[in-house]
This record gives structure tokens, C-alpha cells and sequence, in this order.
């Protein structure tokens, strides 16, 4: 049962260096999200999709792009990278958000702008 | 516009003794909630979720949680903790859209022997 899966689990980038953390999931699901945690903070939505091709911004978009060209994958991509944006990222997914359906999580991806 | 408060920051209980994790929610509709747990270094489980039908949810792990309406309240509990319990505790409130889901800042339970 792979369920969602986000490489790489660990990275130090330099200041203005350019990243994408990958996202893939095999539960065929239409909805998928990234969110970043900072401590103290809970989760914050960066993007999310709710099928291929279609895409919207979250609560903390600046710094960030994501593309779903696909059902199973949803990448988010840093372009030039700051240390604001050192954080721990997580990719989801859901069928969908009505009567509840249960979001999953991948295990994270610890990011070090350095 | 949606919201969702964690009374507390940080929990301390004694192993075998009840826990209660308190979550206030503002919403200008019927939200889903939902409570995760994360465990140091991992992903965050899913405990429980409420999606209108019964009030009081039960969970994994022996916790469960009561949607109160009039107090716009959704407390976690559980009658005794175990050491495995310590971790870190989000309520959740789905968005109106029903597009993302919206996170507390955390409520961090520590559990002594």
C-alpha cells in the first residue's frame, strides 16, 4: 500500500537555488494538496488541485509553483529559494472533501534554505 | 471565513489519567472536522473525523470526540492515556468549498510515567 509518496525526504538548498519536491499517489484520487508546517503554526495550504490540469492557490502561495498534469502526480516547485522557506512539507490526497473523506498524507519532505 | 482554535498549546498528563484536547471552531456553515495525530518526525493519522451524523465520534486508539453545535466545540478525549499517546494533536475544519482542510496550531500532550 504505497498511498502518497514525496521525495526527497530531506534537502539543504542555497539561497536562490531552484527545487521541486515530487508527489505522486496511487489511489486514484482527484483532490491533492501541499501544505508546508512550521513549528508552532500548524499547517498551512500552499496549492491545491482538484483533478488534472486544475490547480488553485492556498493560504501561502508566494515562492511556489505546482503543476498536475496528471491524476497521480502533483509536484511543487521552488524557484528561487529563501530561507523563509526552510519548513517541513506535506502532499495529500482525497477523493474529495464531501461527507468527509479522509485526506492522506505522505510522510514529509524537510527542507533547509540555507 | 472558517476558523479553528486549540485552546491549548501543551498537554501534560500522567499515564492512565483521562485526556482532553480542547478545539473551538467558526464556521458559517456545517464544517467537517477531523482531529490528526503526528507523531515526532512522521506524517500525520487520521484519529476521527465528524461529518454530521452521530455527535459523538469515536475514533482510533480509544479517543473520541463530541461535536457541540450551541458551543461550537469539538474537545478530544480519552478516559486514560498511555505513554504512546505523546505526540502532537491538530483539529481540522474543512473549508466551505469543501476544497482544503483548515489546521489548528497544535496541541502538544506529554505523557509521564
Amino acid at each position: 500500500n504505497a498511498g502518497v509518496t514525496q521525495t526527497p525526504k530531506f534537502r539543504i538548498l542555497k539561497i536562490g537555488q531552484s527545487m521541486t519536491l515530487q508527489c505522486t499517489q496511487d489511489m486514484n484520487h482527484n483532490y491533492m494538496y501541499w501544505y508546508r508546517q512550521d513549528p508552532g503554526m500548524g499547517l498551512k495550504l500552499i496549492y491545491y488541485s482538484v483533478g488534472a490540469g486544475i490547480t488553485d492557490k492556498g493560504e501561502v502561495p508566494n515562492g511556489y509553483n505546482v503543476s498536475r498534469s496528471t491524476t497521480e502526480d502533483f509536484p511543487l516547485r521552488l524557484e528561487l529559494a529563501a530561507p523563509s522557506q526552510t519548513s517541513v512539507y506535506f502532499c495529500a490526497s482525497s477523493l474529495s472533501l464531501d461527507t468527509g473523506n479522509t485526506i492522506y498524507f505522505g510522510e514529509g519532505s524537510w527542507l533547509t534554505v540555507v | 471565513a472558517q476558523s479553528v482554535t486549540q485552546l491549548d498549546s501543551h498537554v501534560s498528563v500522567s499515564e492512565g489519567t483521562p485526556v482532553l484536547l480542547r478545539c473551538n471552531y467558526s464556521s458559517s456553515y456545517s464544517p467537517s472536522l477531523f482531529w490528526y495525530v503526528q507523531h515526532p518526525n512522521k506524517g500525520l493519522q487520521l484519529l476521527l473525523k465528524y461529518t454530521s451524523a452521530a455527535t459523538l465520534v469515536k475514533g482510533i486508539n480509544g479517543f473520541e470526540a463530541e461535536f457541540k453545535k450551541s458551543e461550537t466545540s469539538f474537545h478530544l478525549t480519552k478516559p486514560s492515556a498511555h505513554m504512546s499517546d505523546a505526540a502532537e494533536y491538530f483539529c481540522v475544519v474543512s473549508n466551505q468549498a469543501g476544497t482544503a482542510l483548515i489546521f489548528g496550531k497544535g496541541t502538544t500532550l506529554s505523557v509521564s510515567s
